[in-house]
Formats: C-alpha cells, structure tokens, sequence
C-alpha cells in the first residue's frame, strides 16, 4: 500500500516570496506523482505531474515540482507567489504498474498568500 | 483532458431523506470513481463506479448507503441514502482518462444535512 504525508498543514507567505509545499510518500513499489490544487469552492485541478524521466517537472501557474527518489519526496515550489494561489494543494501517487491502480492523497496544504 | 460535470452543485436536505447525485464526463474514460471530503479534509475513496455492474466499496462504505450506476461509459451517479448530518460533505466524482495515469475531477456537490 501506499502512503502520502504532507509535512505543513498551513503555509502562510507573503505576495512575491518563494514557497515550498512538502510532501514524502511511502511505496513498496514505483509510483506515479502528483499535485493538485483546489481553489476556494472548487473541485481539484491538476498542478502536475511525475511519470518517468527528467526527475524535475514543470507544471501550470508556474509551480515546478522535484522527484527525489532516495528520499522518496516530491516537493512542490514556486519562485514567487500571487495572492491567487491562495488554495488547498493536494499531493497524490498511484502505483506504477496496475493500469487500475487507485490515488491516495495527502491530508492537503494550505497555501494562504497575504499582500 | 476530460472534463466532468456534477449536478446538483450543492443541496440543502433533511435528514433521512435521499440525494442522488449525477457526472457526466465529455469524453471517453476508464474509469470512474466517486470520492468524498469532508470539511478541512483530503479526499477518501468511496467507490469505483463500474459500467454495468455493481460499483467496488471501500472499507467503510457499503451499497445500501451509497448505491452508485453506471449505465454507460461516461455517466455515474451516486445516491446517499438515509441521510445524517454527518453526512455533510463534498462529494467528488471523477474518471480516469484513456491516458491511466491521468485523473480529473469533477466541481463537486456541497452537500449539507440539518
């Protein structure tokens, strides 16, 4: 089974800092991973995504993301952040090799910008 | 990419009564699942909606509370029966794309049980 711990519950900056949003996962096997983000009201919209390959991953809205395999992490970042990011952000993974493998998610961060 | 659309977008119920909630998608998918969050919550699986036959519980939820169809490729729909206050949530659907590594997500139905 898989598991996804999001290290901050809240993360609070301020308009145009940089941010880190965490998140570390638990496999016995190779996952897929990904960040969604659900904006006030909304449903999620996918940020991006980690398949294979180039282990750093481009996303919408300027959100990159890094796969770090030996610490089995995949931290979310962005240079700098708009007060329209403010939103839960989600990190998921499903196993690599069941084409109907589930997602599990983490308990979701909150990103809150302040001017 | 798929796009997914939930009616009612939220709703307003008394308790013990039922809400049947539909998702149609635009496209052709997979797979089709139904998640609930609760409020300040992530996401928990309820079920995998199967087209034409019975839907896959998780632990936790069973049929007789959360009846789920699927009559065709791209439509589902969910029923949560005997409502309860504690039943107030967001209820998510959502489909797997021809691509299996990609997931989408519906708005979501808010729904509320006074």
């Amino acid at each position: 089974a898989q598991s996804v711990t999001q290290l901050d519950s809240q993360v609070p900056v301020f308009e145009e800092a940089p941010v880190e949003l965490r998140c570390n996962y638990s496999s016995s096997v190779s996952v897929y991973l990904f960040w969604y983000v659900q904006y006030p009201n909304q449903g999620l919209q996918l940020l991006l995504k980690y398949l294979s390959g180039s282990t750093l991953v481009k996303g919408i809205n300027g959100f990159e993301a890094e796969f770090n395999k030996s610490q089995t992490s995949f931290h979310l970042r962005k240079p700098s952040v708009h007060i329209s990011d403010t939103a839960e952000y989600f990190c998921a993974v499903s196993r690599k090799e069941t084409s109907g493998s589930r997602l599990t998610f983490g308990e979701g961060t909150q990103l809150t910008v302040n001017p | 990419s798929a796009v997914i659309s939930q009616k009612p977008s939220r709703d307003i119920c008394q308790r013990g009564t039922s809400l049947t909630i539909q998702c149609q998608v635009d496209s052709q998918v997979t797979m089709m699942f139904w998640y609930r969050q609760q409020p300040g919550q992530s996401l928990t699986l309820i079920a995998t909606a199967n087209q034409g036959s019975e839907a896959t519980y998780e632990s936790g939820f069973v049929i007789d509370k959360f009846p789920i169809s699927r009559p065709n490729l791209t439509f589902s729909t969910l029923t949560v029966s005997n409502m309860s206050p504690e039943d107030s949530s967001i209820y998510l659907c959502s489909a797997r794309g021809l691509a299996l590594n990609e997931q989408f997500f519906g708005p979501g139905t808010r729904l509320t049980v006074l």
